[in-house]
Order: C-alpha cells, then structure tokens, then sequence
C-alpha cells in the first residue's frame, strides 16, 4: 500500500541554525514527491517536487530536498532557519504511472517551531 | 492575479442543514480536488474531479456532494448526512502535478 511517514509531529531548531524535515515514503512504481507548507488558517503552499533528474531539488524561500531512493526518504532541509519558516510543512506522494488516478497521498505533518 | 478563490471563508451552521462552499478558479486548470483537515489528520480527500462533467469519490465522500458544470467551478456542499461537518475544507487545483491551495474555509456545526 502506498504511504507517507512523517516521523516527527514537531521540529524545534534556533534561528540561524539549519533545520530538517523529515519524510519518508512506500510506492509501488516510481514516485512524484512533493512538499507544501501551511500557514495557521491558511491554504497550503507548493515548496518543491521530485519528478526525475537530480536527486537534490531547489524549491520556493531557500528550501531544498534530497531524494533518496535507497532509504526510501525526501528530507526538507534549509542551511539558516528563520523565525518565518514557523508553520505546518507536509509531504505528499503519488506513483508516477498513477495515470489518471491523480491522488496524492499525505503525511499528517510536522509543526515547524523555529526560536528567535 | 490567477489563482483559487473559496468562500465563504468561516461558515456557520446549525445541525441539519446543508452547507455550499465555494470554489473558483482562473488557472485554466483541468483536475480540482476537495480536501478535508482536521488537527492531527492531515489532509483527506472527498472528492475530485479530472475534467468537466466527471467527479470521483475520495476517501470521505459520505455526506458530501459535488458539481463540476464548468472548468471554473467546483462547489462542494456538505449534507445533513455528514456526522461531523465542523472541519477546515480546502479545495486545490492542478494541470501539471503540484496542487495549487485556496486559503480554505472553515465550517462549524453549532
């Protein structure tokens, strides 16, 4: 069955230091992976996605991610956190021969807390 | 600007009423999707839809329904059939992968 793991509920990192986030994945095929970020009562905002190519990508506000097929992950990583990156970041995954089923499938989030 | 219009943005409600929340979009986009978040539950799918006319079940699709009339469109209306209604239901549209969010409206059941 295909699933999204994200292990932490809440990350907590310094301002200035680098932070992490954690996700990791099971898909049959190939996957497409991507990460948002929530703002409270807010929509979610695109951050980045994983199709092909190389396995670190560059996304929106100095984000990037690592895709790692071996372990199965695609970790959020930024080198200077900001007290403005505080907010709910999820990660999502589909098969990437899904076809016309289009469904993403979600982690439940990680709360992002980052302390000035 | 384009981008995904939803209203209203609070709702409310009394019990055993049916509630419809808005959703338009000027993307151009083909597939919309609504979602259902309650804390500590990510994101759940009620319904999408890949083109105009045709809309599928999701994961929670009891309680609610929907149309898809136009490109633009995608209103979603919770029945007096939904047990829980009081959530925050986002709606989200896509051409090439990545969901483009409305800001959400917020439903409460007194």
């Amino acid at each position: 069955a295909q699933s999204v793991a994200q292990p932490e509920d809440q990350v907590n990192v310094a301002e200035g230091n680098p932070l992490t986030v954690k996700c990791t994945y099971s898909v049959s095929g190939n996957p497409y992976l991507f990460w948002y970020v929530q703002y409270p009562n807010r929509g979610l905002q695109f951050l980045l996605k994983y199709i092909t190519g190389d396995n670190l990508v560059k996304g929106s506000y100095g984000f990037e991610a690592e895709f790692n097929k071996s372990q199965t992950s695609f970790h959020l990583k930024k080198p200077s956190a900001l007290v403005s990156d505080s907010a709910l970041y999820f990660c999502a995954v589909r098969e990437a021969n899904a076809g016309n089923n289009r469904k993403l499938i979600w982690g439940l989030g990680t709360s992002l807390a980052v302390n000035p | 600007d384009g981008g995904i219009t939803q209203s209203p943005k609070y709702l409310f409600r009394k019990e055993g009423q049916n509630v419809t929340l808005s959703c338009e979009q000027n993307l151009n986009h083909d597939a919309m999707y609504w979602y259902r978040q309650d804390p500590g539950q990510g994101l759940r799918l009620i319904y999408y839809s890949q083109i105009v006319n045709d809309f599928q079940k999701g994961d929670i699709a009891e309680g609610y329904s929907v149309s898809r009339e136009k490109k633009e469109s995608f209103p979603l209306t919770v029945t007096s059939a939904q047990k829980n209604p009081t959530a925050f239901y986002l709606c989200a549209s896509t051409k090439t992968g990545e969901l483009f969010f409305g800001e959400g409206s917020r439903l409460t059941v007194l």
